[in-house]
């Protein structure tokens, strides 16, 4: 039963442009979201992340939505580099057994064209 | 300087082997993890290890078994290897059990023959 979803597993943007990946999750207890990033041959690397008493967070040409009635969240790109391509996963986190666990998504592969 | 770092990462072996897998974080965090990803790229947690204590052990065979010599550590020991353990496996590590982000290793391919 997957819990964080990403239908989009391929996204492809002109640079410059906005890129706008999007995130559904069905569980009401999660209590923070993250996006990571990946290279392929590497391992995630963590990205931005927002808590669930936020709706919007941002971090230089990356910004985190959360729609918590809607149980999604979108990360925005802009303006989209050609760098920027890769995998990106986005997780949730909830408390279990003392620590906090994340459940991903099965990412959207980014291609920003030049 | 890599922060998380695993060895190896490629393992090719056959069915019924036991192999291990070894992390090691340079970060000072309290706590890590283990993740495997399916051939579907599904990243699911597998373990987690908070001052070398087990905090979650999820719906993992127990030929699956953690082994954390000190808080820098989170070695990974799988015995009589199946055909559906072939994946690659992340280890991470958190600054503590409170903390949400995890900083992952670069991932080890298993390919069980």
């Amino acid at each position: 039963d997957q819990q964080v979803k990403q239908n989009s597993p391929s996204l492809s943007v002109q640079e410059g442009r906005i890129s706008i990946l999007n995130c559904d999750y069905t569980n009401s207890m999660f209590d923070y979201f993250l996006w990571y990033k990946k290279y392929p041959a590497e391992g995630p690397t963590f990205l931005i992340s927002i808590s669930s008493i936020k709706d919007k967070n941002e971090d230089g040409r990356f910004t985190v939505f959360l729609n918590k009635s809607a149980k999604h969240l979108s990360l925005h790109i802009v303006p989209s580099q050609p760098g920027d391509s890769a995998v990106y996963f986005c997780a949730a986190s909830v408390r279990q057994g003392g620590a906090n666990n994340l459940f991903f998504g099965t990412g959207t592969r980014l291609t920003v064209i030049p | 300087d890599t922060a998380v770092s695993q060895t190896p990462k490629y393992l090719v072996t056959q069915m019924g082997n036991d192999k291990s897998i070894k992390c090691e974080q340079n970060l000072g965090h309290d706590t890590m993890y283990w993740y495997k990803q399916d051939s579907k790229k599904f990243l699911k947690i597998m373990f987690s290890y908070n001052n070398k204590e087990l905090i979650i052990n999820e719906t993992v065979p127990n030929r699956f078994s953690p082994k954390s010599p000190d808080k820098a550590h989170l070695n990974l020991h799988i015995n009589s290897l199946e055909l559906g353990d072939s994946a690659v496996y992340f280890c991470a590590s958190s600054q503590d059990i409170q903390s949400h982000e995890q900083y992952f290793g670069p991932g080890t391919r298993l390919t069980v023959t």
